[in-house]
């Protein structure tokens, strides 16, 4: 079936950039997106890209998707304590609508 | 807008009963769909309901059963539970089939 990789932690220090990345094997995937997941709470959608694209801002993230080898990034600039908790990325799963996550990466900022 | 609602927030049930859990999207959204959430499967899909009806159900065993009602708001059940039901189920809503899906707070069931 298909899949969404990701790395499952990744440490850095507050105002650096994080960068998370995943890797998808749907090649019929149209909106690709990241969630945040904060301990005790539901997922919060912070943004998506049309699989058309190849890069997307949004105020401190970015996101970058190479299509052709199936990997998409999102880079945190100025990362802070608040930005500690899990990241999912996520594919469409083409024309089925249900979401495919990845495993999540955890996001650890130090002071 | 209010967001995407689930009750109860947190369950506790022991082994052979039954839950039903509660979704209220955000209002305008008309699809709804359930995902599981465990440590060591991750985030699966359950089902997709849009105009009370099921367009799309996960790899999970016919005791997880859904349905949604004229309002679109959604219900989920689980009957005879097992102690690997113990999960977080999360609720998302979208305006339509195949749009950004917003998720809820989720509901901690704990079967004991």
């Amino acid at each position: 079936g298909e899949d969404v990789e990701q790395s499952l932690f990744l440490s850095v220090r507050e105002g650096d950039s994080s960068v998370i990345n995943c890797t998808y094997t749907d090649s019929s995937s149209t909106y690709l997106y990241w969630y945040k997941q904060e301990p005790g709470a539901g997922l919060q959608l912070l943004t998506y890209i049309f699989s058309n694209m190849d890069m997307k801002q949004d105020q401190r993230l970015t996101v970058l998707l190479n299509k052709k080898d199936k990997h998409l990034s999102l880079r945190i600039a100025d990362t802070q304590t608040g930005d500690s908790a899990i990241y999912f990325c996520a594919d469409d799963g083409g024309s089925q609508g249900n979401l495919i996550f990845g495993k999540g990466t955890k996001l650890s900022v130090k002071p | 807008k209010a967001g995407v609602t689930q009750t109860p927030r947190y369950l506790i049930k022991t082994r052979g009963q039954q839950v039903t859990l509660s979704c209220s999207p955000i209002s305008g959204h008309r699809s709804v769909s359930w995902y599981q959430q465990t440590p060591g499967q991750g985030l699966q899909f359950l089902f997709e309901y849009f105009s009370e009806t099921q367009r799309n159900k996960g790899n999970f065993p016919g005791r997880f059963s859904g349905r949604q009602f004229s309002n679109s708001r959604s219900e989920m059940n689980v009957s005879t539970l097992e102690l690997g039901d113990s999960a977080l189920y999360l609720c998302a809503s979208s305006p339509n089939l195949q749009n950004t899906q917003y998720f809820g707070p989720g509901t901690r069931l704990t079967v004991l």
